[in-house]
């Protein structure tokens, strides 16, 4: 079965800095990949998503991530990051041919001023 | 404008009730998800349905029921057997293929007095 680990429960960074979310897949003969952002009491919002082609993938709020076959993750990155960033993000895996999603544990990032 | 709505964003029960969540999505979409988010847990489906009048269990059913008798609803009804039913619970929709990402509702916390 499909999982997802995501490596790092909470992230502290300093305005201005970059980051860097962990997320590692199982192996599958197809899968497609997510990340989602999700701020207190509110559902997630996607912040970009992997289907194929480019292995980099932009997103929304000057993220990216980075497609790695070989190392089965889908690692987020931001150059410089905002207070406004303080949220919980979570990577998520569908398995081709299925219409379930797998999600991880999540990453609390926590902005520092 | 197109989304999901989930009604009502905090819910209150005694031990021993049922209560029943809803989820609406005018987003015409044959997918319908709902999960349940604890602290450090991240999401765990508990039911989906990929079509009207159908709906499979998830990882974490006992204690839950639900239907599916229009497309655009989804309701959840969290049972007296469900032990721990204190939680923010999630409702997803998607197109119906697994190459599409999911679009969340605003959650409803519920809490059992």
């Amino acid at each position: 079965a499909q999982s997802v680990t995501q490596l790092d429960s909470q992230v502290p960074v300093f305005e201005e800095a970059p980051v860097e979310l962990r997320c590692n897949y199982s192996s599958s003969v197809s899968v497609y990949l997510f990340w989602y952002v999700q701020y207190p009491n509110q559902g997630l919002q996607l912040l970009l998503k992997y289907l194929s082609g480019s292995t980099l993938v932009k997103g929304i709020n000057g993220f990216e991530a980075e497609f790695n076959k070989s190392q089965t993750s889908f690692h987020l990155r931001k150059p410089s990051v905002h207070i406004s960033d303080t949220a919980e993000y979570f990577c998520a895996v569908s398995d081709g041919g299925t219409y379930k999603y797998i999600f991880g544990t999540g990453t609390r990032l926590k902005v520092l001023a | 404008d197109g989304g999901i709505t989930q009604s009502p964003k905090y819910l209150f029960r005694k031990e021993g009730q049922n209560v029943t969540l809803s989820c609406e999505q005018n987003l015409n979409h044959d997918a319908m998800y709902w999960y349940r988010q604890d602290p450090g847990q991240g999401l765990r489906l508990i039911y989906y349905s990929q079509i009207v009048n159908d709906f499979q269990k998830g990882d974490i059913a006992e204690g839950y029921s639900v239907s599916r008798e229009k497309k655009e609803s989804f309701p959840l009804t969290v049972t007296s057997a469900q032990k721990n039913p204190t939680a923010f619970y999630l409702c997803a929709s998607s197109p119906g293929t697994s190459a599409t990402e999911q679009f969340f509702g605003p959650g409803t916390r519920l809490t059992v007095l």
